[in-house]
């Protein structure tokens, strides 16, 4: 079975503050993607991030970037200097196995006060 | 750009109706997805299709049944809406490829509360 926990139900911060929200996954497939989207007050999910199981490099979009680690099973986001717009829920996700289904996390709100 | 569409945005309905929710994605992308969403559950899965007339439960398709006639068109049924369906929908869309995990495109979702 496939699970993600995203432990952080909530975070604040204050505009220009860094910070990651943590993902940890469990999979038994040695294939397997890892997604982050996003989820403003719209409600439409953005895509932000896909990673295979096989590329463990870490990857930098302008102020956010990913962390793999295969190792503890983790797939954590950060956001550099974070902005008001920032604010959204963000969701990990994990896809493995046939008709790329995904298996969401609960989700972690972000509050960025200006 | 991949877009989804979603028929309504906002929907109430009395408990013991029939509801329809329609998803068009114009992509031609061969799966779909029927995800809700609940505070503290993040999204589950409720029935997916990989081709026209095709269709496989997810996690959670009790109360649920779906209809794909098209490949752009996905619509999740509610047969006899009850208030525990209260909550936000949302469809998804990718194309298939073997071997190759692409990614699922969202529509905006549809909040539907049940009284």
């Amino acid at each position: 079975a496939q699970k993600v926990t995203q432990a952080q139900t909530e975070i604040s911060v204050v505009e220009k503050e860094d910070v990651t929200l943590d993902c940890v996954y469990e999979t038994r497939d040695t294939t397997y993607y890892l997604f982050w989207y996003k989820q403003p007050p719209s409600g439409e999910l953005v895509f932000l991030i896909r990673r295979n199981s096989f590329d463990e490099q870490n990857e930098i979009s302008g102020r956010y970037s990913w962390n793999f680690q295969k190792s503890t099973s983790s797939f954590n986001f950060t956001i550099t200097a974070s902005q008001v717009v920032d604010s959204a829920v963000y969701f990990c996700a994990l896809s493995a196995g046939s008709f790329q289904k995904l298996v969401f996390g609960t989700g972690t709100r972000l509050l960025v006060s200006p | 750009d991949v877009k989804v569409t979603q028929s309504s945005r906002y929907l109430v309905k009395r408990t013991g109706e029939k509801v329809f929710l329609e998803c068009v994605q114009d992509m031609d992308h061969e799966n779909m997805f029927w995800y809700r969403q609940d505070p503290g559950l993040g999204l589950r899965l409720i029935y997916f299709s990989y081709d026209v007339k095709m269709k496989e439960k997810g996690d959670i398709p009790e109360g649920y049944s779906v209809s794909r006639e098209k490949k752009e068109r996905f619509s999740l049924i509610l047969e006899s809406a009850s208030t525990n369906q209260t909550s936000m929908y949302l469809c998804a869309s990718l194309e298939a490829e073997t071997g190759v995990q692409e990614t699922q495109y969202f529509g905006p979702g549809t909040r539907l509360l049940v009284l």
